[in-house]
């Protein structure tokens, strides 16, 4: 079963617009991550974030986590062309890796 | 170090058949996890070897198995392949487990007719 579902599914800006994607999950998590997948293409991490930690962050992209609410969000800071692929939350808690169905985010030039 | 590797990138099987798909994991990484990707379903895990030895699984029928070698190498088998097997399968290396930061391959696309 998805733990982590993220929201909106679908997304679409303009180049240097921000981008927020959300992600909820169900249970007790160790950590949260985010991936990035590119049509057809392997994923690759973006960002781990501890169940203890609130804030992080590394280059343009700001995670933020409410353990009490069981949510997270990203935020792409001034989005790219490039930027443009799905976006996949994915929790722990004891088992591993769950992901959610993902957000796509298109950045229009 | 290299990233990892799959072959191979795409396959096309009927019915009925078995396949076979490897994966190379970064050097240095002893785990490496499968998972199956369909645009229903989304990201589903299959299994995780760590050292050679099955350690967790994912909810799939029998028809799924794996292995992985003392190099960390890893196999997927899939017998009796069913039109629903048709997805992109991921492996994914680490060098801590399952549970955390995953190193995707580019991935396996099967298509079965």
């Amino acid at each position: 079963s998805q733990q982590g579902e993220e929201d909106p599914q679908a997304l679409s800006i303009q180049e240097g617009e921000n981008a927020t994607m959300n992600c909820s999950y169900k249970t007790s998590i160790n950590n949260l991550q985010w991936y990035r997948q590119n049509s057809g293409r392997g994923l690759v991490h973006l960002i781990l974030i501890r169940s203890n930690e609130r804030e992080k962050h590394s280059g343009r992209l700001r995670v933020t986590l409410d353990t009490s609410k069981k949510s997270s969000s990203l935020l792409i800071t001034a989005s790219r062309a490039a930027d443009t692929a799905s976006y996949f939350c994915a929790t722990d808690g004891n088992t591993p890796l769950v992901f959610g169905k993902g957000t796509r985010l298109s950045v229009i030039a | 170090k290299a990233g990892v590797t799959q072959t191979p990138r795409y396959l096309i099987k009927t019915r009925g058949q078995q396949v076979t798909l490897s994966c190379s994991p970064i050097s240095g990484h002893r785990s490496v996890s499968w998972y199956q990707q369909t645009p229903g379903q989304g990201l589903q895990f299959l299994f995780e070897y760590f050292s050679e030895t099955q350690r967790n699984k994912g909810n799939f029928p029998g028809r799924f198995s794996g292995r992985q070698f003392s190099n960390s190498r890893s196999e997927m088998n899939v017998s009796t392949l069913e039109l629903g097997d048709s997805a992109l399968y991921l492996c994914a290396s680490s060098s801590l487990g399952s549970s955390y930061e995953q190193y995707f391959g580019p991935g396996t696309r099967l298509t079965v007719t």
